[in-house]
């Protein structure tokens, strides 16, 4: 979930192992969100996304859920791999303006 | 195919020194974003652009200015750098607004002001 201070949450996992990450957005009117993936020293980058019309979207070894109820988004990674520690963080489009505000991130390190 | 370059990567200031950060896209986007990053946070946008010639406030736009001159240029301006200014700065370009998707994010650029 959302973190507060300098300290990101962590999550560690075992290769192998699905992995939960958990976003809190902040607007009932936000309609749009992606999940973005940032390795270190490097900008983040586009992992999955999905509308608020939807509850589920699955990509690539990744799903999102988003529970509209609780203003509530999880990435879920199947078989997590080492290549998939990073920082990953949510983002909300507010009101379809293209405008995304990020929450603060999980770091996800994998444990081989 | 470049995508999103930044320069300058890292710059040292001094307190009340100005600078100006560049990002270039090669992709025809026409909406370009400025974010800042600080230590244990995720992005906080500053300003963005939806267009040439057009630029608006984000959500940390004190101590910052902007220009979109040229479709695939976003200048980020310092003008009298301070302390609080120091984080990495990434740049942010999309195709078009409106749920149409992801952001394509430069390498960063890594600022300190002392």
């Amino acid at each position: 979930g959302e973190s507060v201070g300098l300290h990101l949450p962590t999550l560690s996992v075992q290769e192998g192992d699905n992995s939960i990450i958990n976003c809190a957005y902040s607007n009932s009117a936000s309609d749009y969100f992606i999940w973005y993936k940032q390795e270190s020293g490097k900008g983040p980058q586009f992992i999955i996304d999905i509308r608020s019309n939807m509850d589920k979207r699955q990509g690539q070894r990744v799903t999102v859920l988003l529970n509209k109820t609780v203003k509530h988004l999880s990435l879920q990674i199947a078989a997590t791999q080492p290549g998939d520690s990073a920082v990953y963080f949510c983002a909300e489009d507010l009101y379809n303006f293209n405008k995304f505000y990020f929450g603060s991130g999980t770091k996800l390190n994998v444990k081989p | 195919n470049a995508g999103v370059t930044q320069t300058p990567k890292f710059r040292v200031l001094k307190t009340g020194q100005s600078m100006t950060l560049l990002c270039a896209q090669d992709m025809n986007h026409e909406y370009m974003y400025w974010y800042r990053q600080d230590p244990g946070m995720g992005l906080r946008l500053i300003h963005y652009s939806v267009g040439e010639g057009t630029t608006a406030k984000g959500e940390v736009p004190d101590g910052y200015n902007v220009s979109r001159l040229k479709k695939q240029n976003f200048l980020l301006g310092l003008e009298s750098a301070a302390p609080s200014q120091t984080s990495v700065y990434f740049c942010a370009s999309s195709l078009i607004g409106g749920n149409t998707g992801e952001l394509f994010f430069g390498e960063g650029s890594r600022l300190t002001v002392l």
